[in-house]
């Protein structure tokens, strides 16, 4: 069975940087798409980017500036930046394999923005 | 960008009727669609892919049909563990905003 584990600092200065990092286990990490989602407090989905098995991105328009995601294949690991961040990058972010889907899906980590 | 555009935003109904969700998308996407549920404090849970396709150990009361711009997510008789918030996501894109579909 995949399970997918979020893992980085919970809490995140304003105009600092987001780092994540997302670790595979029960499967490669090869042959496979991942993506990062977030989830502010009470609102929706958004989609923030994804990275193919062979290290392609793309990334949603409005955060594109500002976020890099990459693949550590040795580790089974993919992570997130997200620079600059403000309290509006206050969210759950969760990551996810994306198959034909998003159809492994990590229990998700609050990173709050604050001083 | 492509949006994506849910409605009803909120649905009120009972239990074993049958409900429909609807998702728009701002220009054609195939059927590159996906439809997830969400229940309070956990990730959301993938029901339908490719816009039809029921995802494994998602029950069959669960459907999706719709291409190119328009998608229907229906629900053939509403059972209590049913009532969460209901999301598309256009494969590999945008989310719409969502349905909570709450108990009338």
């Amino acid at each position: 069975q995949v399970q997918l584990q979020e893992s980085g600092p919970g809490l995140v200065k304003p105009s600092g940087t987001l780092s994540l990092t997302c670790t595979v286990s029960g499967g490669s990490i090869s042959n496979y798409y991942w993506g990062w989602i977030r989830q502010p407090p009470g609102k929706g989905l958004e989609w923030i980017g994804f990275i193919s098995y062979s290290g392609s991105t793309n990334y949603n328009p409005s955060l594109k500036s500002r976020v890099t995601i990459s693949v550590t294949k040795s580790k089974n690991q993919f992570s997130l930046k997200l620079s600059s961040v403000t309290a509006a990058d206050t969210a759950v972010y969760y990551c996810a394999r994306d198959g034909a889907a998003l159809d492994y899906w990590g229990q998700g980590t609050l990173v709050t923005v604050s001083s | 960008d492509i949006q994506m555009t849910q409605s009803p935003s909120t649905l009120s109904a009972s239990v074993g009727d049958r409900v429909t969700i609807t998702c728009r998308a701002s220009q054609s996407i195939s059927t590159w669609l996906a439809w997830y549920q969400q229940k309070p404090g956990k990730a959301p849970k993938l029901l339908i892919y490719d816009a039809s396709s029921l995802e494994s150990g998602v029950p069959s009361r669960f459907s999706g049909s719709g291409s190119g711009t328009e998608f229907t997510l229906t629900i053939s008789s509403l059972q209590p563990d049913d009532f969460a918030t209901y999301y598309c996501q256009q494969s590999r894109g945008t989310f719409g905003q969502g349905t909570k579909l709450e108990i009338k």
